[in-house]
């Protein structure tokens, strides 16, 4: 069974860092890519990141380059998401995803809050 | 980026009823590599996201049968061939074909 299972978000102050891990399990995970997205209280999905199978590619929405660095390592089968100065308006539900681009799995997300 | 436009906003139906929902892209999802990476997502309340429908109109596995997706280019719809109580909550439509990747804004599926 393909399990994803996110940790390490929290209330955090604005402009300091956090980093999410997604542990996954139930498939072989260095043959996947991998995503993050988001989702705001009460509001929709948005996606945040992708990286491909073996790391080598990576992509963002503009609101999170410079800031956020998707990574992974396939030893362990972990994604992270490294994020830097972070925003208010990146208060949200983190969720992993499997697939770069299908979303065919979800973990149960974690919730990251940015405030004073 | 890719809009996304999903209608309606709400559909209110009835167990048995069948229902449509749209989605129509800014641009077409036909992929270089011959892909449409137009899928669907339902959101249940207070869950995550599961993927129904990947690739326009393949089946998920697990995925009961009276869902449905179809289209192409830029206009898709996802069918629901007798509404059962467990469908219900917020479906979004997503594209992996141009990044930054898009959602739809949702559509609520509630009884009526």
């Amino acid at each position: 069974e393909v399990q994803l299972v996110e940790s390490g978000g929290g209330l955090v102050q604005p402009g300091r860092s956090m980093k999410l891990s997604c542990a996954a399990s139930g498939f072989t995970f260095s043959n996947y890519g991998m995503a993050w997205v988001r989702q705001a209280p009460t509001k929709g999905l948005e996606w945040v990141a992708t990286i491909s199978y073996d790391g080598s590619s990576t992509y963002y929405r503009d609101s999170v380059k410079g800031r956020f660095t998707i990574s992974r390592d396939n030893a362990k089968s972990t994604l992270y998401l490294q994020m830097n100065s972070l925003r208010s308006e990146d208060t949200a539900t983190y969720y992993c995803t499997r697939g770069g681009r299908a979303f065919a799995y979800w973990g149960q997300g974690t919730l990251v809050t940015v405030s004073s | 980026d890719v809009v996304l436009t999903q209608t309606p906003p709400t559909l209110s139906a009835t167990i048995g009823q069948s229902v449509s929902i749209s989605c129509r892209s800014s641009q077409s999802l036909l992929h270089s590599n011959g892909n449409t990476y137009l899928h669907w997502l339902l959101q249940r309340p207070g869950q995550s996201p599961q993927l129904l429908i990947y690739l326009v109109s393949r089946l998920e596995s697990g995925v009961p049968n009276r869902f449905s997706g179809s289209g192409s280019g830029t206009d898709f719809t996802l069918k629901i061939s007798g509404v059962e109580a467990e469908d219900l909550g917020v479906y979004y439509c997503v594209q992996g074909t141009h990044a930054p990747y898009t959602f739809g804004a949702g559509t609520k599926l509630e009884l009526k």
